[in-house]
């Protein structure tokens, strides 16, 4: 089984500044089958990046993903406060067996 | 616009089956390029995926080896929605329990149920 392990735990900033949320797999990720989800409080969660790079419909150009590899990141590039939230990455190399990561939590500073 | 939307308990007693429903709108349970998922989310074990149903010129369904021998997925094409089992449960399945569809990622969710096990 593929382990992603995220970080930080707690990413605390302030609207308007940049982020950067780290995503680290166990074993290549090849064919970047890697995914990221935005989840708040209550609610399912949110494909925001597929394929590692490619944003999900609907998705603002302030989110984007890069890596190859076993290393992986979410980059947004200015905070807006709805962007406050857990955000998870999913590997789907083995997919259907797929696993996600524990989340880090983005917070307001 | 797809929606998922989601039936069933709140509360199952141990050692009983767990059921679970999830109706489509916007799509068909029977598309040859669509696959329907379980997935649940616990403090404890974070986002597991259980398993889907999928059709390409007949029905397939795929189990995580955690559920495999406890689990079954069944679509139904006449209410165009598809369900999950769970048999024999302990409260290490006490979770919020999601449907989503994706063949290899997830691009629409169910509004997800939490299920509590709990006599």
């Amino acid at each position: 089984e593929i382990v992603l392990t995220q970080s930080p735990g707690t990413l605390s900033l302030s609207p308007g500044e940049r982020a950067t949320l780290s995503c680290r797999a166990s074993q290549i990720v090849s064919s970047n089958s890697l995914a990221w989800f935005q989840q708040k409080p209550g609610q399912a969660p949110r494909l925001l990046i597929y394929d590692a790079s490619s944003r999900a419909t609907g998705i603002p150009d302030r989110f984007s993903g890069s890596g190859s590899g076993t290393d992986f990141s979410l980059t947004i590039s200015r905070l807006e406060p709805a962007d406050f939230a857990v955000y998870y990455c999913q590997q789907y190399v083995t997919s259907p067996m797929c696993t996600f990561g524990q989340g880090t939590k983005l917070e307001i500073k | 616009q797809v929606q998922l939307q989601q039936s069933g308990p709140g509360l199952v007693i141990p050692s009983q089956t767990l059921s679970l429903t999830c109706a489509l709108s916007g799509d068909s349970v029977s598309s040859n390029s669509a696959a329907w998922n379980w997935i649940r989310q616990s403090p404890s074990r974070g986002l597991e995926w259980l398993g889907r149903t999928y059709h390409r010129s007949r029905w397939y369904n795929d189990y995580a080896v955690s559920v495999k021998s406890r689990m079954t997925i069944n679509p139904d094409t006449s209410k165009n929605q598809f369900s999950l089992q769970l048999k024999s449960v302990t409260p290490e399945d006490t979770a919020v329990y999601y449907c989503a569809r994706g063949v290899f990622t997830f691009d629409c969710w169910g509004q997800g149920i939490l299920v509590t096990v709990s006599s």
